[in-house]
């Protein structure tokens, strides 16, 4: 599509519970990038995706984080016995590759806003 | 370690005034892209203005302009005219090339006024 897609819009868990967030990158955009925004606004990168493939995933707490970009799926994000720090809006954003000095903008999805309770 | 400081948690600017958001960044890459993005009260990230690091020449765009000074590692965001739409959350940002993560700022919060 011509938009980053991201379901769902809201999703609320209680602690220790599973959260699976998904997101449809615009189409043609190999790159899959998902930040977490705290309640403070501040952004934390987790992961980075070149098609199904982790490019970088410096960002993630590993134990109880993770992430797929599979073929022909929407991307996802897992977080297993959620905890209430986890409570924040999930961004999934997508980019272009592009050769040359470019700006490789990366383009957002509306977020999910996942609340632990 | 990379970073981005936002100085200005808020700012208030009357509406078809002028205001300046200011930003610095550190990063010891030469290369690299610099950006501003818009948050409205939605969540949804709205680019504004971007700026390659190797072009001398500030970027604009309608009522939106940056004062890129290299040296200085400074990133400012100049809103003419501005309007009731314009308030919001603004974040700088940057990366460092095709498929490096961004690096945000703690953004700041823009109120416009009658």
């Amino acid at each position: 599509g011509e938009e980053v897609a991201q379901t769902p819009k809201h999703l609320v868990r209680g602690e220790g519970q599973k959260a699976k967030l998904y997101c449809a990158p615009i189409k043609g955009h190999s790159y899959v990038f998902w930040y977490q925004q705290v309640l403070k606004n501040e952004f934390k990168f987790l992961i980075s995706f070149q098609n199904e493939n982790v490019f970088d995933e410096t960002g993630m707490p590993k134990e109880r984080f993770s992430a797929k970009c599979l073929p022909n799926s929407p991307c996802s994000l897992e977080i297993q016995a959620t905890k209430l720090e986890d409570s924040a809006v999930y961004f999934c954003a997508s980019s272009l590759v592009a050769s040359g000095r470019v700006s490789n903008e990366q383009f957002f999805g509306p977020g999910t806003r996942l609340t632990v309770l | 370690a990379q970073t981005v400081t936002q100085s200005q948690p808020e700012m208030s600017v009357q509406e078809a005034e002028t205001v300046t958001l200011s930003c610095t960044y550190d990063t010891s890459e030469s290369d690299y892209y610099l950006f501003w993005y818009k948050q409205p009260p939605s969540r949804q990230m709205i680019l504004v203005i971007r700026q390659e690091a190797y072009k001398q020449q500030n970027a604009t765009e309608n009522r939106f302009s940056v004062n890129f000074q290299k040296a200085a590692k400074s990133f400012s965001l100049k809103i003419s005219d501005s309007q009731l739409g314009d308030a919001a959350m603004y974040f700088c940002a940057y990366h460092t090339g095709t498929a490096s993560k961004l690096t945000f700022g703690t953004g700041t919060r823009l109120q416009v006024t009658l």
